[in-house]
Formats: structure tokens, C-alpha cells, sequence
């Protein structure tokens, strides 16, 4: 079954360590997005990434990082850095549409962090 | 910046009761998206409206773009507990197709 793959499903660590989150698809589609979910709020864009060695930052990217080596993979690392990194993390994925409209999203099971 | 507003914030129902969730963005929108999230899980696409006054059903649920494109509806009728979950709305920002504003979203829970 084609599809998006997050893990861990659930991570804990202290304060001041990195932890990386991984996110693999095998839909074959060009971009890939991290969103960040906190309770009551809507889904908040951390980066994305078009195609491959390409990203670009999106609303809330200080303090964190990814990396797009290939096509499938798009990692995402919480530094230290990031004041506030206890949340729900959700991977996606979008077959780019070009002009015919706003890409469509495939979200991954997600990744829930807590840092203690 | 371009914002999604949805009303309500919550919603509990009894079942068989209708339901209508109301998008509002702050711009003019070339689409907007809907996604449900039922409780832990993770967001799944619903629907796509792209022309002006659309209206689209899918089974109980009626989707609806303003004439202004604008604003947006969902409207679930004689809901079940299988509704139950989180109904997002989401808008392109700034002309591109990567990066959607989603709405805080419309908490429904229904009373079997």
C-alpha cells in the first residue's frame, strides 16, 4: 500500500537535545511538508520541500532543520534551539498539481514529542 | 498576512442533528481544501472547491465556495458518531501551491 510512514509514534527527551523525526513516502510525489499541530490549533508549516536537495522555510521554521537527500525521505530535526518543541508532529506529501491548483495533501500517522 | 478563520470552535450535536462548520479567509482564495481529523489521528483530505459559488456533496456532507471565494461551508446532515473528529479548512497563501493556511478547525462530537 502506497503511503506516508512517520517515526517514532511517540518520542521523549530532556531539554537541549536535538531529536530527529523521520518521514518516508513511497507515493512518488515531488514535495514533501512538515506541519506542526498544537491541541486546539490548526496545522502550522515548519518546511517543505519541492523536489529533491531543495527546501524552503516555512511559518515556524527557527529551530528547526531538514534535510531532502532523496525523494522519499524528508527528515526533520527539533534542535535545542526551539523554544517550545512539545507538539504533534505530521509529515505530508502532495503530487505537485502546477497550475491546476494548491496541492493536495497525504499526511503521515505522525510523530508525538514530548520533551521533558 | 492571509488568515482562516473558523466558526465554530466547537460543535457537540445529537446524532441525527445537522452540522455546518463556516470558513472565512481574509483573501480572495484561487481554492480552498477540507480535512477531517478524527480523534488521534492525523489529517485526511475531504474535498478541493476551485470555482466560484461551488457547491459539491459527498453523501451527507455538502461542501459550498462563496460567490467572492472567500468564505466556505461544510454542512453534514443528520450527523452520526462516525462524523465525530475535527473539520479543517485550508487556503493557498500567496499564489502558491505549497503552502496552505489552514483554520484552527471545528471540533464536532455527537451524542449517540
Amino acid at each position: 500500500d502506497g503511503g506516508i510512514t512517520q517515526s517514532p509514534k511517540y518520542l521523549f527527551r530532556k531539554e537541549g537535545q536535538n531529536v530527529t523525526l523521520s518521514c518516508e513516502q513511497n507515493l512518488n510525489h515531488d514535495a514533501m511538508y512538515w506541519y506542526r499541530q498544537d491541541p486546539g490549533q490548526g496545522l502550522r508549516l515548519i518546511y517543505y520541500s519541492q523536489i529533491v536537495n531543495d527546501f524552503q522555510k516555512g511559518d515556524i521554521a527557527e529551530g528547526y532543520s531538514v534535510s531532502r537527500e532523496k525523494k522519499e525521505s524528508f527528515p526533520l530535526t527539533v534542535t535545542s534551539a526551539q523554544k517550545n518543541p512539545t507538539a504533534f508532529y505530521l509529515c505530508a506529501s502532495s503530487m505537485d498539481r502546477g497550475a491546476s491548483g494548491a496541492n493536495v495533501l497525504t499526511f503521515g500517522a505522525g510523530s508525538r514529542l514530548t520533551v521533558l | 498576512g492571509q488568515q482562516v478563520m473558523q466558526i465554530p470552535q466547537y460543535q457537540h450535536v445529537q446524532e441525527g442533528e445537522d452540522f455546518t462548520t463556516y470558513c472565512n479567509s481574509s483573501t480572495t482564495l484561487s481554492n480552498i481544501q477540507w480535512y477531517k481529523q478524527r480523534p488521534g489521528g492525523h489529517p485526511v483530505f475531504l474535498i478541493q472547491l476551485v470555482k466560484s459559488g461551488e457547491v459539491k456533496k459527498q453523501k451527507r456532507l455538502t461542501f459550498q465556495f462563496g460567490e467572492a471565494k472567500k468564505n466556505s461551508s461544510l454542512h453534514i446532515t443528520a450527523t452520526q458518531t462516525t462524523d465525530v473528529g475535527t473539520y479543517f479548512c485550508a487556503g493557498p497563501r500567496g499564489g502558491s501551491n505549497y503552502k496552505l493556511t489552514f483554520g484552527k478547525g471545528t471540533l464536532l462530537t455527537v451524542n449517540p
